[in-house]
């Protein structure tokens, strides 16, 4: 069956650290994957895209890369700040690269500790 | 900055009843979605639209559901005969022009329907 898995649920790091989070997908073979931001009650927020002809794609602090043969995507957050705190999703479109239907894993709720 | 609109907040409505949400999607976006979240769980896709016609559906998206985009500028999901099990939150997005390309989705701050 075809899945979206985000490693963890929630993943709790010290301020100033790098936080990871990782997504796997199984009998996919998406043309980029998305990563977004979401805080409690509001709508995801689009951070970053990567392509599967992209290993690494970086925002600032953020840093994504996509390994298609592992059907693995990393984020990254470096120098991690409490105001990161919030959950972090991973999407993808399994139909094909026209954006017709965007799919998303659980979500690994991030948590910084000052 | 041009935002995804979505009314009401807030609805609570008895089960067996008809609801609409509402969303304005940023105005030269071509694709429209929505999605629901139930309390703690991950976001789900239940429909796109594009040209005036359904894209893709999920298997959540049943004959209870239908969507419409009556004037050219709402997009609104209407649930026919609520369940209990429809109470979530219901995002509405777009995407379009060089968003279109990266299949970026623009989400608005959600509809919560609670079924009593």
């Amino acid at each position: 069956s075809q899945k979206i898995e985000q490693n963890s649920e929630a993943l709790n790091i010290q301020e100033g650290k790098t936080a990871t989070l990782t997504c796997n997908y199984t009998n996919y073979s998406p043309a980029y994957l998305q990563w977004y931001r979401q805080d409690p009650g509001r709508g995801p927020v689009f951070l970053l895209l990567i392509r599967e002809n992209e290993k690494e794609k970086r925002k600032e602090r953020l840093k994504v890369t996509f390994d298609t043969t592992l059907k693995q995507s990393l984020f990254h957050i470096t120098a991690s700040q409490p105001a990161d705190s919030a959950t972090y999703l991973c999407a993808l479109d399994p139909v094909d690269s026209s954006a017709s239907k965007i799919i998303f894993g659980s979500g690994t709720r991030l948590s910084i500790r000052p | 900055e041009p935002e995804v609109t979505q009314t009401p907040s807030h609805q609570v409505t008895q089960m067996g009843q008809e609801v609409i949400l509402r969303c304005v999607p940023i105005s030269n976006h071509l694709y429209f979605y929505w999605y629901r979240q139930i309390l703690g769980q991950k976001v789900e896709f239940l429909v796109s639209f594009y040209n005036n016609e359904i894209s893709e559906k999920s298997e959540i998206f049943d004959d209870q559901f239908s969507v419409e985009r009556p004037d050219g500028s709402n997009f609104t999901l209407k649930i026919r005969s609520t369940k209990l099990e429809d109470s979530a939150m219901y995002f509405c997005a777009s995407s379009g022009g060089t968003a279109l390309v990266t299949g970026e989705l623009f989400f608005g701050e959600g509809s919560r329907l609670t079924v009593l």
